[in-house]
């Protein structure tokens, strides 16, 4: 089965402070993409990163960076500096073949 | 920056009517895709779409649901007898190149099932 996992269904934090939400997922699969999306109030679905798995780099994309542990199959995403507009449900995903498959999300606060 | 859009941004129907959910995927991408969150939870693969015919459906996707690419801009999701069940958020996202390239998604259709 492919499955993704979540184990944070909420989370708060100051703003400023550095916050981490955790992933882990389940695939035979060598080659996928891993994926962060956020989906705030409005309920839209924003791509936030992504992570090619067979890539050792992990990706950055300006405040927000993942710690990606193929083996472990694990894929955290690190916000820096976390701002009120952070606010927002966070999925994590992969894809392959022709889906994505999500995890149930955590919802983060950011606190002012 | 191009964007997929959708319409209607909300959609309130009576138990047994047809909808029809209009997308409209960014204008050089090739595969289209559904995925429907029921409130309150995860986002779900419903189908996707290339060269005009279905390349994977879900368990969710039953002779109920249908796709069409009527012209060279929309991509439709029509339910055709609704349920109280397929109330939901429905997303079209698209994307360019291979299957597995990034997936861009709409804003959404809020679909409620009276």
């Amino acid at each position: 089965a492919q499955t993704v996992t979540q184990s944070q269904p909420e989370m708060s934090v100051q703003e400023a402070e550095t916050v981490t939400l955790s992933c882990t997922y389940d695939t035979s699969e060598n080659n996928y993409y891993l994926f962060w999306y956020k989906q705030p109030p409005s309920r839209q679905m924003i791509l936030v990163i992504r992570q090619e798995a067979y890539k050792q780099q992990n990706a950055t994309e300006n405040r927000f960076s993942v710690n990606f542990q193929k083996a472990a199959k694990s894929f955290s995403l690190k916000i820096s500096d976390s701002q009120l507009g952070d606010t927002a449900m966070y999925f994590c995903a992969f894809t392959r073949d022709d889906k994505i498959i999500f995890g149930k999300g955590t919802r983060l606060h950011i606190l002012p | 920056e191009p964007e997929v859009t959708q319409t209607p941004s909300h959609q309130v129907t009576q138990m047994g009517q047809e909808v029809i959910l209009r997308c409209v995927p960014i204008s050089n991408h090739l595969y289209f895709y559904w995925y429907r969150q029921i409130l309150g939870q995860k986002v779900e693969f419903l189908v996707s779409f290339y060269n005009n015919e279905i390349s994977e459906k879900s368990e969710i996707f039953d002779d109920q649901f249908s796709v069409e690419r009527p012209d060279g801009s929309n991509f439709t999701l029509k339910i055709r007898s609704t349920k109280l069940e397929d109330s939901a958020m429905y997303f079209c996202a698209s994307s360019a190149g291979t299957l597995i390239d990034t997936q861009y998604f709409g804003p959404g259709t809020r679909l409620t099932v009276l």
